[in-house]
């Protein structure tokens, strides 16, 4: 249990153009997931969190304008890296967390995208 | 704040080394602490957690102990195989807040 998938798992596309990833919950259903990225050799740092039915909270720095996420229910939610720039290329894993199994504050990852802009 | 600290790669050590990798956490609260492994080409999975002082996580024969007094969580293995080597991320709970933060990652090689 507790798989969480995410697609594509590789994307290139054209600078200015705008690309969606995907984060699903396979067999659970997850109140909050959180979007992540990846630099090389480096760790991951928080972009956002997202909340089903409500707006995503952002971390400092990051440009909600240009990464959009929407959480629509309770298995899924997207990020849409709008206008993107060769230095938006990077790696986005989501995580997502089981309700049911709230106490340990436990984070399940997808198996992460890498994007390429050229 | 919430940080977590871990040493840096890459370790490289022969199949059947004993392995430590270490880590610290700021004491802030009372966070959960995980291990993360990254395999390449994958996504992260969760090798062992502790939620409490004094816990001992343990999972394919890595061992971490919830130091609440050294605010430490080293990660252990008395014999490493090829198989093991990946990226490893220590990681703890922020204070107040459902993500989590992690340590920069600690690169492990193992050699046949």
């Amino acid at each position: 249990g507790a798989v969480v998938s995410q697609h594509p798992s590789r994307v290139i596309c054209k600078s200015g153009t705008s690309v969606k990833i995907e984060c699903r919950s396979l067999d659970f259903q997850a109140t909050t997931m959180f979007w992540y990225r990846q630099f090389p050799k480096k760790s991951l740092m928080l972009m956002a969190t997202s909340n089903e039915g409500s707006k995503a909270t952002y971390e400092q720095g990051v440009e909600k304008d240009k990464f959009l996420i929407n959480h629509a229910s309770l298995t899924l939610s997207t990020l849409t890296v709008t206008s993107a720039h060769p230095e938006d290329s990077s790696f986005y894993i989501c995580s997502a967390r089981d309700q049911r199994r709230d106490s340990y504050n436990e984070q399940f990852f997808g198996p992460g995208t890498r994007l390429t802009v050229l | 704040g919430n940080s977590v600290t871990q040493m840096e790669g890459p370790v490289t050590l022969s199949e059947e080394a004993f392995l430590t990798i270490n880590c610290t956490y700021t004491a802030t609260g009372y966070p959960s602490l995980f291990w993360y492994v990254q395999y390449p080409g994958e996504g992260l999975q969760l090798l062992l957690k502790a939620t409490k002082a004094d816990d001992k996580g343990s999972n394919k024969g890595f061992e971490a102990t919830y130091r609440k007094e050294t605010t430490s969580f080293h990660l252990e293995k008395g014999s490493v195989q090829v198989s093991d080597s990946a990226v490893y991320f220590c990681a703890r709970t922020a204070t107040g807040r459902r993500a989590l933060t992690f340590g920069s990652g600690t690169r492990l090689q193992v050699q046949p």
